[in-house]
């Protein structure tokens, strides 16, 4: 069956651009987060959406960044005013109910943003 | 302060040694304690987590409470083990994501 998918692979913006992530999850995971994968720092948190529930936006790093999930499916994660320590792979991940341990997350193939 | 360390960015070995691929974790409450593992040009996936207490490809961890470590083993290394690990923690409480260490990346040396 599909697995998590993003788009675009790969994007290559100038500093102070907007740019947009979609992810795509596994139909019928209730649970999706997104997480930054930098070099030297691993992966770092960023968001979290349940179902109908307020999103955990604990791991943002600014109020430049912001992602909304519409439908309870597709996901878009969006930064502002991008600068060039955005630069980064981000990864989405689902899985079915939440953070039980029982659950496992699935991992997309990540979007690689370049910032200028 | 949920954090998880793994002191080796890089590991070398040869084919056919023992493998031990380091992972401390800080946390307050009982936390549940997973590997993933992303090989060249893949996705980031689930190699094992501590409940289930499995075997996969031959790596075993044990959680050690006491030390608060969660080290990934395996007796004999493969050159298709050459890849990033990640050691991850979550709170378990249900509502919290997970915890990534910086990595390792393995390589294993023919």
């Amino acid at each position: 069956g599909a697995g998590v998918s993003q788009s675009p692979s790969n994007k290559v913006t100038e500093k102070g651009k907007d740019v947009e992530l979609r992810c795509d999850p596994i139909s019928g995971h209730t649970a999706l987060y997104w997480y930054r994968q930098s070099l030297g720092q691993g992966l770092e948190f960023l968001i979290y959406f349940q179902g109908n529930s307020a999103p955990d936006k604990s791991g943002l790093p600014s109020d430049r960044f912001s992602a909304e999930r519409t439908g309870g499916s597709v996901s878009t994660l969006t930064i502002q005013r991008t600068q060039q320590e955005d630069s980064a792979v981000y990864l989405c991940a689902s899985s079915r109910t939440g953070t039980s341990v029982y659950n496992e997350q699935f991992f997309g193939p990540g979007t690689r943003l370049t910032v200028l | 302060a949920q954090r998880v360390t793994q002191p080796e960015k890089l590991l070398s070995v040869f084919k056919g040694a023992p493998v031990e691929l380091k992972c401390n974790y800080s946390y307050s409450g009982s936390p549940e304690l997973f590997w993933y593992v992303q090989y060249s040009r893949q996705r980031l996936q689930l190699l094992l987590r501590h409940i289930s207490r499995e075997s996969i490809k031959g790596f075993t961890a044990d959680l050690n409470k006491g030390e608060t470590s969660f080290h990934l083993k395996k007796p004999f290394a493969q050159e298709e083990d050459s890849a990033m690990y990640y050691c991850a923690l979550s709170g378990g409480s249900g509502n919290t994501p997970l915890v990534f260490g910086k990595g390792t990346r393995l390589s294993v040396i023919a």
